[in-house]
């Protein structure tokens, strides 16, 4: 079946670092989700992209659609400790097809 | 505020011994599911309900039965829980099946089988 790839697993910042994160896959997408979910929560909606190459802003975080259809990267500006949790992307195929979801990136803050 | 509110938020039972997870909405979306989270996993769909259509996942094991007995509430039984049922339940309601609707979350139920 269809398969997203995100990465990477895992990563530390420091606060104030700029963050960057990316989901690939070999089929063509239209329409990308990002989510975020803290321990013991459920994910939380994110940035939404319908677009191949929409650019979305929410706050500190930008993500876009890529152009071929088959990526997404995610950013995060000028981290702050709140930020710590778990990424997941999320795609959908079709109009008909189920979300598929990444197997997700966790921020964590270097000590 | 319109949410997904699912209860528990923990819950334990013994193995072999019929469990029911509970989700209500009032974004008053169609549809309605069912993931399954292990430790450090993506969310894995079970099933879910477009209106009162129920579909449900190849590989959701029979042990799996959801109910949905109006727009708002959904449950997800669980007949004879196994130790390998041990994870979190999330239920998200969507608009629609379309691009445009992306997943609204509960905060989950933390279900332990001993």
């Amino acid at each position: 079946g269809q398969q997203l790839n995100q990465s990477p697993q895992s990563m530390f910042i420091q606060e104030g670092e700029d963050v960057s994160m990316n989901c690939t896959s070999s089929s063509i997408f239209n329409t990308w989700l990002w989510y975020k979910q803290d321990p013991g929560e459920g994910p939380v909606l994110l940035i939404a992209l319908y677009k191949a190459g929409e650019l979305t802003s929410n706050g500190r975080l930008t993500a876009q659609f890529g152009i071929t259809r088959k990526d997404s990267f995610l950013n995060i500006s000028a981290s702050i400790p709140s930020d710590v949790g778990i990424y997941f992307c999320a795609g959908q195929i079709s109009s008909a097809s189920k979300i598929i979801f990444g197997s997700g990136t966790r921020l964590s803050i270097r000590p | 505020d319109a949410m997904v509110i699912q209860n528990p938020r923990y819950q334990v039972t013994q193995f072999g011994k019929p469990v029911t997870l509970s989700c209500s909405q009032t974004l008053n979306h169609n549809v309605m599911y069912w993931y399954q989270q292990k430790s450090s996993q993506a969310p894995k769909l079970l099933f879910h309900y477009y209106d009162k259509d129920f579909n449900n996942e190849a590989d959701t094991p029979d042990n799996f039965q959801s109910r949905r007995p109006n727009t708002s509430f959904c449950f997800l039984d669980i007949r004879s829980p196994g130790l390998g049922d041990t994870a979190m339940y999330l239920c998200a309601t969507s608009r629609g099946l379309g691009g445009g609707s992306p997943l609204h979350f509960g905060n989950g139920t933390r279900l332990t089988v001993t």
